[in-house]
């Protein structure tokens, strides 16, 4: 299953609403799950199930979607956000990541 | 804490084997899947597969064609991945995953990273 992304990278400031898209190439459920990830540190789980918050992730974070298309929405960007943003789908192996989107200032 | 603590920078040539390891705490290691999940330069994330400790059941990606392989030892709470003669385009950052439950397929705790360069 192949799952796409868009955009790839997006020019954001302090404050604005950021929303990611990830298309996937069948339908997968809500088996999609979003990942943060910082140069220099491990991935950050987000977002799972399409649009479950781990404790602990800001509620300025939420995930829509299902079947196919799906959303990852920054309510109010802070500094610590700017970063690389994925998808992956879990509903069928090999699980696969979207080739990801860089949210720069 | 739930952590997972990966072993350090390998630096090899090509055709040499390496070992590389993630140490799991905090929580039941052989209870959990681990995952393996590959940066490599200027490229994005790749799941690799994903092994049970307790029994060492383990899933490859195809992608892999056997090139690597994955095991555990539950008695001291580590995963290892390990390939037997590498490749210049094995050099990556590669990453251990805690999958939080069977079937979900979703990576709760990620260790700190592996990053392996291979020379040719």
């Amino acid at each position: 299953i192949q799952v796409t992304q868009s955009p790839s990278s997006v020019s954001a400031s302090v404050g604005d609403r950021v929303i990611i898209t990830c298309r996937a190439s069948q339908n997968i459920g809500d088996y999609l799950n979003w990942y943060q990830h910082t140069p220099g540190a491990a991935p950050r789980l987000l977002i799972y199930s399409a649009s479950s918050l781990p404790i602990g992730v800001p509620s300025r974070f939420t995930g829509d979607g299902s079947g196919t298309d799906f959303t990852l929405t920054i309510s109010s960007l802070q500094p610590e956000d700017f970063a690389t943003y994925y998808c992956q789908q879990s509903d069928t192996t090999p699980w696969t990541f979207g080739q990801g989107t860089k949210v720069e200032i | 804490d739930v952590q997972l603590v990966q072993s350090g920078v390998e630096v090899k040539r090509a055709g040499e084997s390496l070992k590389i390891s993630c140490k799991g705490s905090g929580y039941s290691f052989s209870t959990h899947w681990i995952a393996w999940v590959r940066q490599m330069p200027g490229e994005g994330l790749e799941w690799m597969g994903i092994i049970y400790p307790r029994d060492s059941d383990a899933r490859y990606n195809p992608s892999l064609q056997g090139r690597v392989s994955m095991s555990a030892d539950p008695a001291i709470d580590t995963a290892y991945l390990q390939w037997n003669s590498l490749k210049a385009s094995d050099t990556a950052m590669y990453y251990c995953a805690r999958q939080i439950a069977t079937g979900t397929g979703w990576f709760d705790t990620w260790g700190q990273g592996t990053l392996v360069t291979v020379s040719s």
